[in-house]
């Protein structure tokens, strides 16, 4: 298994301005992915973090508002980027090991946009 | 394309008794199915997975799931429920060899167990 840590685990943000999250993981991990829970609601995958290179996203997210960056295989940053009361989620990181099938999660960051 | 449905935004349960929490799904290929839970304020934890061989998969806290291929369901079970079992469960699943390795997740279950 693989131990996922975010920080910060929540913030409370002005509308207008961009938030960093990190995701570090215990261990070396094939893939690292984004997701965003809105109140109430289930999980809908952002992005897949690839090292070095661009991020892979989903319909209805783009990099300009979502940037990405996986500078190594235990090391993740998800940027909310020039934030609106819409983006108020909680946001989680999740890696899959080489050998695992199951993904692991971290705490999640709740973010509040005001 | 891949789809999980929860059809239960909520299942009550007395403490003592069994639980079920029902989900299906549609993949094109083979599919890994997983169970997952969230507690308040947290993030998700892996409960058990489905990935082949026998169709009755156990997991952590006593929980259980049975891969039904004709039905192409997922129920989580438990014979005794505890109330500390409540919380939010999501099915989830993934194709086996598909081209990607996202997970695809349901709207979700809560589960409230009564004392």
């Amino acid at each position: 298994s693989a131990v996922i840590s975010q920080k910060p685990s929540r913030d409370i943000c002005q509308r207008g301005t961009s938030l960093t999250i990190q995701c570090q993981v215990d261990s070396q991990v094939t893939m690292m992915f984004w997701y965003r829970q809105q109140p109430g609601q289930s999980l809908t995958l952002i992005a897949t973090a690839n090292q070095g290179s661009e991020a892979t996203y989903e319909s209805g997210f783009v990099i300009d508002k979502f940037p990405i960056s996986r500078p190594n295989l235990t090391f993740s940053t998800l940027t909310v980027s020039n934030m609106s009361p819409e983006d108020s989620s909680i946001y989680l990181c999740s890696g899959l090991t080489g050998k695992g099938t199951e993904a692991f999660f971290g705490q999640g960051t709740r973010l509040t946009v005001v | 394309a891949q789809s999980v449905a929860q059809p239960e935004d909520q299942v009550n349960v007395a403490e003592g008794n069994p639980l079920t929490v029902k989900c299906t799904y549609s993949v094109s290929g083979n599919p890994y199915l997983f169970w997952y839970v969230q507690y308040p304020n947290r993030g998700l934890q892996f409960l058990l997975k489905y990935i082949t061989g026998d169709n009755l998969v156990k997991g952590s806290y006593g929980f259980e799931a049975e891969f039904n291929k004709s039905q192409t369901s997922f129920h989580l079970k438990k014979p005794s429920a505890l109330v500390s079992d409540s919380a939010l469960y999501f099915c989830a699943v993934r194709e086996d060899g598909g081209a990607t390795n996202k997970l695809i997740f349901g709207t979700g279950t809560l589960l409230a167990v009564q004392p």
